[in-house]
């Protein structure tokens, strides 16, 4: 699995649009990019995922450039309840189910 | 009532004693997953099941067993406990058949363990 890199924290005020980086510059054509949450030592949470086009659903959008080696994950309104660690993960399909959790980025959400 | 349960939720034992965390789901999913986190890291597999019939080794399974007694059930086990065990401990299921890359899963809420 490819690896990934993302800074370890990041603040955000609430009800701005939060902003999560990671660079996959070794990601492979058939690898999609996974994002999951762990708040405050719960069990991770799936948040998103996609090949090459850029995805939506109700939590978040997942934005991912052209060449792939990047993507950004978009909470659009951040509140209270997303502060949390996000992990991006990527992996090619089939391959067991297994995640490689890096040590993700450190979301603080403040008033 | 969740999905995944893990128990118990917080256990302290001493070094040397065998431990067994056990994991249930009602989810009907035939993938299940041991994980470990050790404080400010990721989560690190530790050992995962196909079915019932199929166990493997994850990064991390040296100092670890595990059973796979129904569909619904996973159980790790510790059999001489040591300190650098002392960690959270997630179990994990996921459904193949959904297919392609939507490979989702869903997660127990930990079980802590200290072993002094």
């Amino acid at each position: 699995d490819a690896k990934t890199t993302q800074p370890p924290s990041m603040d955000c005020a609430e009800g701005r649009a939060a902003n999560l980086p990671c660079n996959h510059s070794t990601i492979s054509g058939n690898e999609y990019v996974y994002w999951y949450r762990q708040i405050h030592s719960q069990g991770p949470q799936y948040i998103i995922h996609g090949l090459k086009n850029n995805e939506t659903n109700e939590m978040a959008s997942l934005i991912i450039t052209e060449d792939r080696k990047s993507s950004t994950l978009i909470l659009p309104h951040a509140t209270l309840r997303d502060t949390a660690v996000y992990y991006c993960i990527v992996r090619a399909p089939n391959q067991g189910g297994k995640l490689i959790f890096g040590q993700g980025t450190e979301l603080s959400v403040k008033p | 009532d969740a999905d995944v349960t893990q128990t118990p939720r917080n256990r302290i034992t001493k070094t040397g004693k065998r431990i067994m965390l056990e994991c249930s789901q009602t989810k009907g999913h035939d993938r299940m997953y041991w994980y470990r986190q050790d404080p400010g890291l990721g989560l690190r597999l530790i050992y995962y099941s196909f079915d019932v019939k199929d166990i493997n080794k994850g990064e991390i399974s040296d100092g670890y067993s595990v059973s796979r007694q129904a569909q619904a059930k996973f159980s790790l086990s510790l059999e001489s406990a040591i300190p650098n065990q002392t960690a959270l401990y997630f179990c994990a299921t996921s459904d193949p058949s959904v297919g392609g890359s939507y490979n989702e899963q869903f997660f127990g809420p930990g079980t802590r363990l200290t072993v002094l």
